[in-house]
């Protein structure tokens, strides 16, 4: 166990509707990273937000979004979905803003667009 | 944008026959951490590499960076079932802090 929280585990919605995926770092960790891996493929890196600010971005779509509460949960919402979204959603939690340290990763959300 | 491709994409060897796989970046990275993702599972990390040219063991598994900060390799000596799985490499570009995770290179041991 990471210590990293998602919710929820599995997703199953239609193509065009709107989710909202849920993710609760490691007890003092700052940082949270957004991850997608489709069937087979390698993480692609989406968005890192340190204590609520955006630090990066990377291949995310303009109808993805998240965002990092006070609390530092941090939530990514996935806006007119379409088959090809359908994937497993990681994020990770980090103690530093920078990369320079191990990522800690939950347990995933299983996204499935129909 | 910077690329990292690990070879070979899956490997197949019988328990007790070493592994290796390796890391290629396009451009020269900060440093580079390796993660395990075992079926089912997420990743985990495993280790940092931050110099050129450092080698770094942990057990069975030997982990080096290359002298000129580019790639990377993972060795696993005499594989178990237990080291099933798919094994990432990730690079931290300079001066953007992204962390580019490779293809992956998926492990699978038959007894």
């Amino acid at each position: 166990d990471s210590g990293v929280t998602q919710t929820p585990k599995h997703l199953i919605t239609a193509t065009g509707q709107r989710v909202t995926l849920r993710c609760s770092p490691r007890s003092g960790d700052l940082s949270v990273y957004w991850y997608q891996q489709s069937l087979d493929q390698g993480l692609q890196f989406l968005i890192h937000y340190y204590n609520g600010e955006e630090r990066a971005k990377g291949n995310i779509l303009e109808r993805f979004s998240a965002q990092q509460f006070p609390d530092l949960h941090s939530e990514l919402n996935l806006s007119s979905l379409e088959l090809g979204d359908s994937a497993l959603y990681f994020c990770a939690s980090s103690v530093s803003g920078r990369s320079l340290y191990e990522q800690y990763f939950g347990p995933g959300t299983r996204l499935t667009v129909t | 944008g910077q690329q990292v491709m690990q070879i070979p994409q899956y490997q197949h060897v019988q328990e007790g026959e070493d592994f290796t796989t390796y890391c290629n970046s396009s451009t020269t990275l900060s440093n580079i951490q390796w993660y395990k993702q075992r079926p089912g599972g997420h990743p985990v990390f495993l280790i940092q590499l931050v110099k050129s040219g450092e080698v770094k063991k942990q057990k069975r598994l030997t982990f080096q960076f290359g002298e000129a900060k580019k790639n990377s390799s993972l060795h696993i000596t005499a594989t178990q079932t237990t080291d099933v799985g798919t094994y990432f490499c990730a690079g931290l570009e300079y001066n953007t802090d992204k962390l580019i995770f490779g293809t992956g290179t998926r492990l699978q041991v038959f007894p």
